[in-house]
């Protein structure tokens, strides 16, 4: 079955260290999104790209980053300078460069400080 | 600048009920998808409905279905015969057809179905 995943499940971060969060997916989609979730709020979107090599800064890129050199790849590292990135994260991705199907999302990677 | 907003951060529904979430938005755009999605307590984000703003009829799937008024920019939820299952959080999303590609997501409606 096609779909995304999303890895680690969970992940701890220590103090002044990058973590990276990986995103694949096996549905032939050209967009893929960062999104991020704090309790009990909206989604807040990170980065997107809608064709590989190419991404776009979202709402609240600061302290993140993102490459996309493989269609089904779209790795997001959390760096130091995000200084509260304690959040629950979910990447998606959706069909097409019209953007005009849903998304599809992974099932999410939960981030801690340590 | 185009939002999404869902007034109701709270419901709660008699199990077998019907129960409607409302969503509204701003743009000046006239071509857009709209959506609603379900994330459970498993926090998995599942499509509810989807509805294209170029057509009239309302969207329906199953016991869910969509009251689109388009001149009032207006795009509520009615779950019908609501389950156990159905408790999760909803959140209506819209995209432009044209220009950016990003998904512009309201803040949730947190819904839960009393047994």
């Amino acid at each position: 079955d096609g779909g995304i995943t999303q890895s680690p499940k969970y992940l701890f971060r220590k103090e002044g260290q990058n973590v990276t969060l990986s995103c694949e997916q096996n549905l032939n989609h050209d967009a893929m999104y960062w999104y991020r979730q704090d309790p009990g709020q909206g989604l807040r979107l990170i980065y997107y790209s809608q064709i590989v090599n190419d991404f776009q800064k979202g709402d609240i890129a600061e302290g993140y980053s993102v490459s996309r050199e493989k269609k089904e790849s779209f790795p997001l590292t959390v760096t130091s300078a995000q200084k509260n990135p304690t959040a629950f994260y979910l990447c998606a991705s959706s069909i097409d460069r019209g953007a005009m199907g849903p998304q599809h999302f992974g099932d999410g990677t939960r981030l801690s400080i340590l | 600048a185009q939002t999404v907003t869902q007034s109701q951060p709270e419901m709660s529904v008699q199990e077998a009920e019907t129960v409607t979430l409302s969503c509204t938005y701003d743009t000046s755009e006239s071509n857009y998808y709209l959506f609603w999605y379900k994330q459970p307590p498993s926090r998995q984000m599942i499509l509810v409905i989807r509805q294209e703003a170029y057509k009239q009829q309302n969207a329906t799937e199953n016991r869910f279905s969509v009251n689109f008024q388009k001149a009032a920019k207006s795009f509520s939820l009615k779950i019908s015969d609501s389950q156990l299952g159905d408790t999760a959080m909803y959140f209506c999303a819209f995209i432009l057809t044209s220009g950016t590609y990003k998904y512009i997501f309201g803040t949730g409606t947190r819904l839960k179905v009393l047994a």
